[in-house]
């Protein structure tokens, strides 16, 4: 059963310190986005990774996050330093060109900065 | 940009009906567009695909139309049952150039009475 695997599911942090979600794509995927979803703002794009190299991250805050793709089977998106206005669940999405461009979305890491 | 709105943003329907669920886009150019299921606290889920070639889109009791000319989309319920209930959120992905990016609409929740 191939899915978009995300972890944590949940994290509670205290406002500075570091965060790092993990994302493994579905095999062979080779597009991985990174969303985030909030009630005011529903959900907004923050990274696009294509066979690995990122694409479009202008939706990303430069001076606190970043996204990378150590691997084809491992996407990061890490917070340093982590507010409270992070607070939020954070989606990954994969999928393939060669798909019909169908995209699947992982279970989402919900994020607490208190 | 590409802008996509979803009307109405609740819907609350006793259960048998028939339903229609609307989207509406203001960049026609589009690659394709998707219907999401979203129930409380957890991810998206894939329903209908329709290719920016495709006028419509068949799953079961779901129908999903797409007219691009017009820059919308719908999509039909037929005979909703409380495990319908969800939100639902339509996202067009666009074709331009190298870089290509899902745009969500706020969605629609869907509240089925038995």
């Amino acid at each position: 059963d191939a899915r978009v695997t995300q972890t944590p599911r949940h994290k509670v942090t205290e406002m500075g310190q570091e965060v790092t979600m993990r994302c493994q794509p579905i095999l062979g995927h080779n597009t991985v986005f990174w969303y985030r979803q909030t009630m005011m703002q529903g959900l907004e794009l923050l990274a696009y990774f294509r066979n690995r190299a990122p694409l479009d991250d202008s939706g990303m805050p430069k001076d606190r996050f970043s996204a990378e793709m150590p691997d084809a089977t491992l996407a990061t998106l890490k917070i340093q330093p982590s507010e409270p206005r992070d607070s939020a669940v954070y989606f990954c999405a994969s999928g393939s060109q060669r798909n019909t461009g169908e995209l699947f979305f992982g279970e989402g890491s919900r994020l607490t900065v208190l | 940009k590409q802008e996509v709105t979803q009307i109405p943003a609740a819907l609350s329907v006793p259960e048998g009906e028939n339903l229609v669920l609307n989207c509406s886009f203001t960049d026609s150019a589009i690659y394709n567009l998707q219907w999401f299921r979203q129930d409380p606290g957890k991810g998206l889920t894939s329903l209908l695909l329709i290719q920016s070639s495709q006028r419509e889109q068949t799953s079961g009791r779901l129908n999903a139309s797409l007219d691009k000319s017009s820059g919308r989309s719908t999509l039909y319920i037929a005979a909703s049952q409380p495990g319908d209930s969800a939100t639902y959120l339509c996202a067009v992905l666009l074709s331009s150039g190298s870089a290509r990016q899902l745009t969500f609409g706020s969605g629609t929740q869907l509240t089925v009475l038995p």
